[in-house]
């Protein structure tokens, strides 16, 4: 089975603190996402990473940034945290090539207060 | 980009069927996805299409049109366990999954 996990369920943080979310699968998957999921929105894309030290934008990027420096783990960062990244925090993983299936970690529930 | 469009909410008895449509608009479709998922936990994947027809597994089922952009996911003999919110994902050729905002289907006895 694929196991994907985040480090932390629930967090709360302070406006302007620098936040750390990881992400590690254990399926040696190539492609790893971050989204985030807000009530009537869905899913958003943040950014994507197809390979180790690569990463690509996805739809909502801007103030968040992300490392990739071993396959198996995926970093998402708020440089700053503002109260509208407040949001659940999933993370994904998927094997080589385009459109494979994607597994879901349990999500990170982020409060900005 | 992708535009996806499924209702926001539905109500069922169990035992019955529900059927959960979807309609996209998209550049470079790559298949159609479509995951489970219970309130507080992750998306769980349930089917994916990429030729047009029906895929039937078990009591669900996913059907495609690519001329017409549209989708749907068949739940048949409702069970109270069924009650989720399900999403539409569409592919797209660069890795990237575009979802709907989800249908939540309430089983009731």
């Amino acid at each position: 089975d694929v196991k994907v996990t985040q480090s932390s369920r629930y967090l709360v943080k302070r406006t302007g603190e620098k936040v750390f979310l990881e992400c590690v699968q254990d399926m040696d998957h190539e492609n790893m996402f971050w989204y985030r999921q807000d009530p009537g929105l869905g899913l958003r894309l943040i950014y994507f990473s197809y390979d180790v030290k690569m990463k690509e934008k996805g739809d909502i990027p801007e103030g968040y940034s992300v490392s990739r420096e071993k396959k198996e783990r995926f970093s998402l960062i708020l440089e700053s945290a503002s109260t509208n990244q407040t949001s659940m925090y999933l993370c994904a993983s998927s094997g080589a090539g385009n459109q494979e299936t994607q597994y879901f970690g349990p999500g990170t529930r982020l409060l900005v207060l | 980009g992708q535009n996806i469009d499924q209702p926001t909410e539905m109500t069922a008895t169990e035992g019955a069927i529900v059927q959960i449509n979807c309609t996209y608009q998209t550049s470079g479709f790559n298949g159609l996805f479509w995951y489970q998922q219970h309130a507080g936990e992750a998306p769980t994947f349930l089917s994916y299409n990429v030729l047009d027809g029906l895929e039937e597994k078990g009591r669900f089922s996913s059907f495609l049109s690519r001329s017409k952009g549209y989708s749907y996911l068949l739940l048949k003999e409702l069970q109270m366990k069924d009650s989720a919110s399900y999403l539409c994902a569409v592919g797209s050729n660069d890795y990237k999954l575009s979802f709907g905002a989800g249908t939540t289907v309430t089983v009731r006895a």
